[in-house]
């Protein structure tokens, strides 16, 4: 049981250039969100999926596109990557999403630089 | 406007003391609180969580306190460790969307030997 895995952990892209963030998790959990965590602020939502073929924005979405084909599959996508996007990215699920009472449990993270 | 805000902003004790770091929230409605731990470079762990209806929940030495007439969160830490030097993060559940889910900035604990 691997919990939520993030990959990459580590990545540096350049102005313009997309990719994608992966993050699979095993627990067979309905909710998926991905946020983003900047210094001296809180974690702040991009997107979350309630259910596989689901998706929504969250606080943040411009710039990130994401898809849920699968229950276990959560990938953001960066179109066009901006300075503005380098941050820490954590990928997180949970059995019915944060209102049902239920923890999120998140991905260890991955550190993204656009220089 | 929901917001979640925490103090203090950083915090330095001994190990083996004890502290209380604090949360207040004007999320609405409410749904329900959790303390989440986050060691530096790792995602965040949940410690607790209280729904409206629950006034204290401990997780070995910590132990979360809520009063939701005042919308007042605390978490206590009991006999302090090195290893509880981390970032403590207060995140507030309103209302039945994950979008309504508000994160506080944190506090930032450092524990000396």
């Amino acid at each position: 049981n691997a919990g939520v895995t993030q990959t990459p952990k580590f990545q540096v892209l350049k102005t313009g250039q997309s990719m994608t963030l992966q993050c699979a998790q095993d627990m067979n959990h309905e909710y998926m969100s991905w946020y983003r965590q900047d210094p001296g602020m809180g974690l702040r939502l991009i997107h979350y999926s309630v259910g596989a073929g689901i998706t929504d924005q969250g606080e943040v979405p411009n710039g990130y596109n994401v898809s849920r084909s699968t229950t276990e599959d959560f990938p953001l996508r960066l179109l066009s990557a901006a300075p503005s996007q380098t941050s820490v990215y954590f990928c997180a699920s949970s059995y019915k999403g944060g209102q049902g009472g239920y923890g999120y449990t998140f991905g260890s993270g991955t550190r993204l630089t656009v220089v | 406007k929901n917001q979640v805000e925490q103090s203090p902003q950083s915090l330095i004790i001994l190990e083996g003391k004890n502290c209380t770091l604090q949360c207040n929230y004007t999320v609405s409605p409410f749904s329900n609180l959790r303390w989440y731990k986050q060691d530096t470079g790792r995602g965040p762990v949940s410690l607790t969580i209280m729904t409206f209806s629950e006034n204290t929940k401990s997780n070995g030495r910590y132990t979360a306190t809520l009063d939701a007439d005042t919308k007042q969160s605390s978490l206590h830490i009991t006999a302090s460790q090195l290893s509880d030097s981390a970032s403590y993060i207060c995140v507030v559940s309103g209302g039945n969307r994950d979008d309504k889910i508000i994160f506080g900035k944190g506090t930032r604990l450092h524990i000396l030997p």
